[in-house]
């Protein structure tokens, strides 16, 4: 599986936009462009993915350079409840079994 | 959306004793489902993928003896930690897919935080 770099962590200030990068430079032409996110305590949820454009859901959005050599995830409102683990996974389409392979992510953390 | 319900949130147990761990998709048939762990302030392992019907495949370093997955129906896998010790303490988080495709998403459960004394 490709690999993504995500910094360690990033603050921000409740209200605020957020954007967290990811740079995936080995990205091969079937790699899809995963966003999940890790509450404390908890097992992670789907923020959003997306293959060549960007793309709009009700939690975030994401931004994908035309080389698709990197990614940003976008929060347009930070609330305190968004303070999570991020991670940017590339997911395969050829010979998929589904399985997503965790890097280390970015620690948010939101500020009141 | 998708829910995937595992239990126990949270096990307690002594050094030698098994310990299963249940995930169950509540409002969808899961062909596949993954278990992972993850040590504090580290991300989430992949273990093993387990297929309706048919063996898990685990992934490389995993002890498919010490970790026996089964998943006898479309809603239902379990993975029992066998002769637990102190260094399987971990937190495991099982998901599932919920249909086929190229860019279907993972649902997870709520994990389950097992304590080996």
């Amino acid at each position: 599986d490709a690999k993504t770099t995500q910094p360690n962590s990033m603050e921000s200030n409740e209200e605020e936009p957020v954007h967290l990068p990811c740079n995936h430079s080995t990205i091969s032409g079937t790699d899809y462009i995963h966003w999940y996110r890790q509450l404390p305590s908890q097992g992670p949820e789907y923020v959003i993915h997306g293959l060549t454009s960007n793309v709009n859901n009700r939690m975030a959005s994401l931004a994908i350079a035309e080389d698709r050599k990197s990614s940003t995830l976008i929060l347009h409102r930070a609330t305190l409840r968004d303070a999570a683990v991020y991670y940017c996974i590339l997911k395969s389409s050829s010979g998929n079994t589904g399985k997503l392979i965790f890097g280390q992510g970015t620690t948010l953390q939101v500020k009141p | 959306g998708a829910v995937v319900s595992q239990h126990p949130s949270r096990v307690i147990c002594k050094s030698g004793t098994s310990v299963k761990i249940e995930c169950r998709s509540l409002d969808f048939q899961a062909t596949t489902m993954f278990w992972y762990r993850q040590f504090p302030k580290q991300s989430l392992m992949l273990m093993a993928t387990s297929n309706e019907g048919s063996k898990a495949t685990y992934e490389q370093g995993v002890e498919k003896d010490k970790f026996l997955i089964n998943h006898a129906s479309l809603t239902l896998s379990t993975l029992t930690v066998t002769s637990a010790h102190p260094e399987d303490s971990s937190f495991y988080i099982c998901s599932a897919r919920d249909r086929q495709g190229v860019n279907e998403k993972l649902f997870f459960g709520s994990g389950t935080q097992l304590s080996v004394l």
